[in-house]
């Protein structure tokens, strides 16, 4: 089957730096992805991780270790506007066709002043 | 310049009905999907269709069915609504090939029956 984890709720303070991780067992890997999703809105895609290592885009980063199973997403500089939910998506090949986007239950942040 | 559109944004519906929700994009993408949101959040994949044609079919019940005119609508019809058919409904699209393959939502369709 396919599987994967991340805490549901986390809190963390304006300024303050916060991971959220995610780990997963799925029949296949396909590239790692983060979205975020502000309440009542669509998500929006954060970043990419296919190989292992470090990807850095402005304030948010994430890691990836595909022998571990596991992602992290790294927030610096919190801000209010980063109070959303951080869904973690494992790419998987579906069928001979095409592949399909697996998604984590979610981490609900919330960021206080 | 909306990249992926949904319409209705919301639908309030008697238990029993039909529905359909529509889904376009602008973005060139040949690949479209719809997925389910259930009231804790759980994102979940229902269909895919690459160039008109379905390529993914979950276990999703036969009340469901998508159909894609061409590369850019993918539109939901949903028969003999039930109470546990309310949830968020998302369109989504992609471009086949592309380095990421990166999936862009639309804004999603509240759906609840009652």
């Amino acid at each position: 089957g396919q599987n994967i984890d991340q805490p549901t709720e986390m809190t963390a303070t304006e300024g303050a730096i916060v991971q959220i991780n995610c780990t997963y067992q799925t029949s296949g890997f396909n590239g790692l992805f983060w979205y975020q999703q502000h309440a009542g809105e669509a998500p929006t895609f954060l970043s990419y991780n296919v190989l292992d290592g470090l990807e850095e885009k402005g304030r948010f980063s994430s890691f990836l270790s595909r022998s571990k199973g596991y992602s992290y997403l790294l927030l610096k500089e919190l801000q209010m506007k980063d109070s959303a939910s951080y869904l973690c998506a494992v790419r998987v090949k579906a069928n001979q066709a095409g592949t399909a986007l697996i998604f984590g239950k979610g981490t609900t942040l919330s960021v206080s002043s | 310049d909306t990249a992926v559109s949904q319409t209705p944004k919301y639908l309030v519906t008697q238990m029993g009905n039909d529905k359909s929700i529509k889904c376009e994009q602008n973005l060139g993408h040949d690949t479209m999907y719809w997925y389910k949101q259930d009231s804790k959040k759980f994102l979940k994949i229902m269909f895919s269709y690459n160039n008109k044609e379905l390529i993914i079919n979950e276990t999703v019940p036969n009340r469901f069915s998508p159909k894609s005119p061409d590369k850019a609508h993918l539109n939901l019809h949903i028969n003999s609504l039930e109470l546990g058919d309310s949830a968020v409904y998302f369109c989504a699209s992609s471009r086949t090939g592309a380095a990421k393959n990166i999936q862009y939502f639309g804004a999603g369709t509240r759906l609840s029956v009652l």
